[in-house]
């Protein structure tokens, strides 16, 4: 079986702070990790993953993740949030040899000005 | 780069009635794509694996009786929500990854779609 645990339902942060969006995930065998973000009543927009190589991953709009095998958490960071930040972000896994994304509940972000 | 397009966005519908939601794959081949259903405030739940040429996976739990999903090219995947009721609105949500990528491409998700069943 495959988990996703996303410990905050909402982070409030000033804009030009430090952004972080919490992620733990339990899964057999390598895991493959991924992050999404979503604007009101609109699709998942990816942001990055994790596949193999540097567990420090940097994505789309700023964001970067770091992937941490002993403490089985990919949290995702942005060193200067802004306003259009605010929306809601999912972390997923995948397990090697499989193909069917499981997501965790998803943190609602709320940058204010 | 990869896109999923998803038609209707949002659609009302009459208790009792069918409605049809596409998913196509707009410049890559799909023989995967990855219906979700998403309730309010919370998470995206896997209802089913549409497999092009074969029958759908369905979650467990998810009655494929009542969620009809056809996946006849390798652009397009439908999900015919069938004799809805007010209990099956909520927000529907396919995603796709290219064929022979894998989860190594990535899943590219459609917009979305609204369903409320009056």
């Amino acid at each position: 079986a495959q988990s996703v645990a996303q410990p905050e339902d909402q982070v409030n942060v000033a804009e030009g702070n430090p952004l972080t969006v919490k992620c733990t995930y339990s899964v057999s065998g390598n895991p493959y990790l991924f992050w999404y973000v979503q604007y009101p009543n609109r699709g998942l927009q990816f942001l990055l993953k994790y596949i193999t190589g540097d567990n420090l991953v940097k994505g789309s709009y700023g964001f970067e993740a770091e992937f941490n095998k002993s403490q089985t958490s990919f949290h995702l960071k942005k060193p200067s949030a802004l306003v259009s930040d605010s929306a809601l972000y999912f972390c997923a896994v995948i397990k090697a040899a499989g193909n069917k994304l499981t997501f965790g509940g998803g943190t609602r972000v709320l940058v204010k000005p | 780069g990869a896109v999923v397009s998803q038609h209707p966005s949002w659609v009302i519908c009459k208790s009792g009635t069918s409605v049809k939601i596409e998913c196509r794959s707009l410049d890559f081949q799909a023989t995967t794509m990855f219906w979700y259903r998403q309730f309010p405030k919370q998470s995206l739940m896997l209802m089913a694996t549409s497999n092009e040429g074969s029958k759908a996976t369905y979650e467990q739990g998810v009655e494929k009786d009542k969620f009809l999903i056809n996946h006849a090219s390798l652009t397009l995947s439908t999900l015919t929500v069938t004799s809805a009721h007010p209990e099956d609105s909520s927000f529907y949500i396919c995603s796709a990854t290219p064929r022979g990528q894998g989860f190594v491409g990535g899943y590219t998700f459609g917009s979305g779609t609204r369903l409320t069943v009056v």
